[in-house]
């Protein structure tokens, strides 16, 4: 893998559903991955920076995990509510370039 | 509310005019950036700034000048743009060199630029 890709594109959920994505970034070099929620009309919020091999980070009902050696992250999100309806992107960063490298992101609608 | 402060938050301007595009953050952080997001497009870094020096440009065009006049300010002057240069600029910063792949960027809502 060349460039950081986000699967699926876009995702439309009811509330309470549970619902998980996956940015898949280049393995050899990795430095560093990111996670941000982008809202329409508001500026990307960083939810998560993880480094390790099999980090698992938490912050309320959305979680991340990192598999460096393979080179994907999965984000979830449990019991989807209709606020976390917006567009979720990864960032990888390499060693070799130290520059964030977008993925084109999820964009989840939750309906109420 | 954004800690980081883009200004204005939309430019109509010709492809002869010059104007200039101005972030601030005052929360101390040493690095800045300037990204550039076209629609259903990823944001694409443009510049770094680390220490008020500037330390990546992504091949940008001379007609896109970045400024970092203080560790609080970062400016991207546009002079005889083009219609594809329309798009959403963003501003980010973080904390100091060393940690800049660790630690997150903090962006500002962004500059809706339109070339005509």
């Amino acid at each position: 893998i060349l460039n950081v890709e986000q699967s699926p594109q876009s995702l439309h959920v009811q509330e309470g559903d549970s619902t998980n994505f996956t940015c898949s970034f280049p393995s050899s070099n990795f430095y560093a991955l990111h996670w941000y929620r982008w809202e329409t009309a508001k500026s990307p919020e960083a939810l998560f920076v993880m480094t390790l091999n099999g980090d698992e980070k938490k912050k309320g009902r959305i979680s991340a995990t990192l598999n460096t050696k393979e080179g994907y992250s999965y984000l979830y999100i449990k019991g989807s509510q209709p606020e976390d309806s917006a567009t979720y992107l990864c960032a990888s960063i390499s060693s070799n370039t130290g520059k964030l490298i977008f993925g084109q992101g999820t964009t989840l609608q939750v309906k109420p | 509310d954004t800690e980081v402060t883009q200004t204005p938050k939309h430019l109509v301007m010709g492809m002869t005019n010059k104007k200039s595009l101005k972030c601030e953050q005052h929360m101390g952080h040493r690095a800045m950036y300037w990204y550039k997001q076209k629609a259903k497009k990823p944001p694409e870094l443009m510049f770094v700034y680390s220490y008020e020096k500037l330390s990546i440009n992504e091949s940008v065009p001379s007609r896109f000048s970045p400024e970092c006049p203080n560790s609080s300010l970062l400016n991207l002057h546009l002079h005889a743009l083009q219609p594809e240069d329309s798009a959403l600029y963003l501003c980010a910063s973080s904390q100091g060199q060393g940690g800049q792949a660790f630690k997150p960027q903090h962006f500002g809502d962004g500059t809706r630029l339109s070339i005509l």
